[in-house]
């Protein structure tokens, strides 16, 4: 079975400063990763996605995560917050096989709370 | 606008009462989920299906009962049966082929035990 890690669950940062926050993923197979972002009493949002390709990939509002199979981990960064990155971020897995099928559930982190202040 | 709708926002039940929420989509998506969020719980998924007239029990599936009769509706009914109903839960929906887990999520219901 897959489970998925969140080792902060809460990151106060001040505007400007970079931010890393860590996720590490298990799983007997390969998997697609995913960080959604949740801003209070909203639903989730896709933040990024690894399916394939370039294990470096970003989002439109400046936030990059690496897959680092080796290490199973699926860290987010962003090297310059801003106040309203205020929110909850959640990493997700979903297991594939070999043809690039996935069983259709994912297994959510326990979250973090990234607060940002001025 | 496409996009998935929960209603309502907010929802109180009586001691042994079944209450149902509402979770509907214009996506043309297959795949339909149900989750539960508790705070430090991050989501669970209660049931899912793929396919209209079909659906899975997820993790914790206990005291909740869903249904799939039109491709855009999945409606979660929790029962008297479910002792700890209070939590914000979620709907999402999900595009099919290799990224069918691309999930899009509703804005959720909060309910809560009077």
């Amino acid at each position: 079975a897959q489970s998925v890690t969140q080792l902060d669950s809460q990151v106060p940062v001040f505007e400007e400063a970079p931010v890393e926050l860590r996720c590490n993923y298990s799983s007997s197979v390969s998997v697609y990763l995913f960080w959604y972002v949740q801003y209070p009493n909203q639903g989730l949002q896709l933040l990024l996605k690894y399916l394939s390709g370039s294990t470096l990939v970003e989002s439109i509002n400046g936030f990059e995560a690496e897959f680092n199979k080796s290490q199973t981990s699926f860290h987010l960064r962003k090297p310059s917050v801003h106040i309203s990155d205020t929110a909850e971020y959640f990493c997700a897995v979903s297991e594939r096989d070999a043809g690039g099928t996935s069983y259709g559930k994912l297994t959510f982190g326990q979250g973090t709370i990234l607060t940002v202040h001025p | 606008d496409g996009g998935i709708t929960q209603s309502p926002k907010y929802l109180f039940r009586k001691e042994g009462q079944n209450v149902t929420l509402s979770c509907e989509q214009n996506l043309n998506h297959d795949a339909m989920y149900w989750y539960r969020q508790d705070p430090g719980q991050g989501l669970r998924l209660i049931y899912y299906s793929q396919i209209v007239n079909d659906f899975q029990k997820g993790d914790i599936a206990e005291g909740y009962s869903v249904s799939r009769e039109k491709k855009e509706s999945f409606p979660l009914t929790v029962t008297s049966a479910q002792k700890n109903p209070t939590a914000f839960y979620l709907c999402a929906s999900s595009i099919p082929g290799v990224a069918k887990n691309i999930q899009y999520f509703g804005a959720g219901t909060r309910l809560s035990v009077l």
